[in-house]
């Protein structure tokens, strides 16, 4: 049973304009949410989080945003770079102190030129 | 600067051969992780360590098991390599908060 799910395997996007990468979660128990970047041969990176007592968080062209009643998150990335194109995971978190994560399927974001 | 190293990133083995992944992390983290990678299933945690010698099952720990001697070691054993072993295996440690470090990864081939 896949408790976090992305259900885009693939998004392609065009520089300089906005890329939203989506992740639908069932587990009502998750209250801490992430997101990480991965690119080929290499391990995946940690991008942004975002705890169940928020509904926004941003760092530079990367805002993550969760809505707990649609039990959905989404990471928007504004304005889309080159460096962006690769393989974006929500992954979650239920009880802080637990450590487990549980990721979703990834979403390979191609940022075109 | 954060580091989590493998030892490999790339191995060959052979169906029924015993098969160590080893990872090392300079964090002094408490919390070590082995996911393995496969695509449209992305990243599923086989066990993961909360002290030394401490382990806990993840979700996909059938065929395998691991060994945390020290602190910064965590080491993931096939016991007996088979082909639906083969993937991409990632280690990770992270502190207190959710948010893990990740190693390469090692991409294991068994034939």
């Amino acid at each position: 049973d896949q408790q976090v799910k992305q259900n885009s395997p693939s998004l392609s996007v065009q520089e300089g304009r906005i890329s939203i990468l989506n992740c639908d979660y069932t587990n009502s128990m998750f209250d801490y949410f992430l997101w990480y970047k991965k690119y080929p041969a290499e391990g995946p990176t940690f991008l942004i989080s975002i705890s169940s007592i928020k509904d926004k968080n941003e760092d530079g062209r990367f805002t993550v945003f969760l809505n707990k009643s649609a039990k959905h998150l989404s990471l928007h990335i504004v304005p889309s770079q080159p460096g962006d194109s690769a393989v974006y995971f929500c992954a979650a978190s239920a009880d802080q102190g637990a450590q487990k994560l549980v990721f979703g399927q990834g979403t390979r974001l191609t940022i075109n030129p | 600067d954060v580091k989590v190293t493998q030892s490999s990133r790339y191995l060959v083995k052979r169906t029924g051969e015993k098969v160590f992944l080893e990872c090392v992390q300079d964090m002094d983290h408490e919390n070590m992780f082995w996911y393995r990678q496969d695509p449209g299933l992305g990243l599923r945690l086989i066990y993961f360590s909360y002290d030394v010698k401490m382990k806990e099952k993840g979700d996909i720990p059938e065929g395998y098991s691991v060994s945390r001697e020290k602190k910064e070691r965590f080491s993931l054993i096939l016991e007996s390599a088979s082909t639906n072993q083969t993937s991409m295996y990632l280690c990770a440690s992270s502190l207190s908060t959710p948010g893990e470090f990740f190693g390469p990864g090692t991409r294991l081939t068994v034939l």
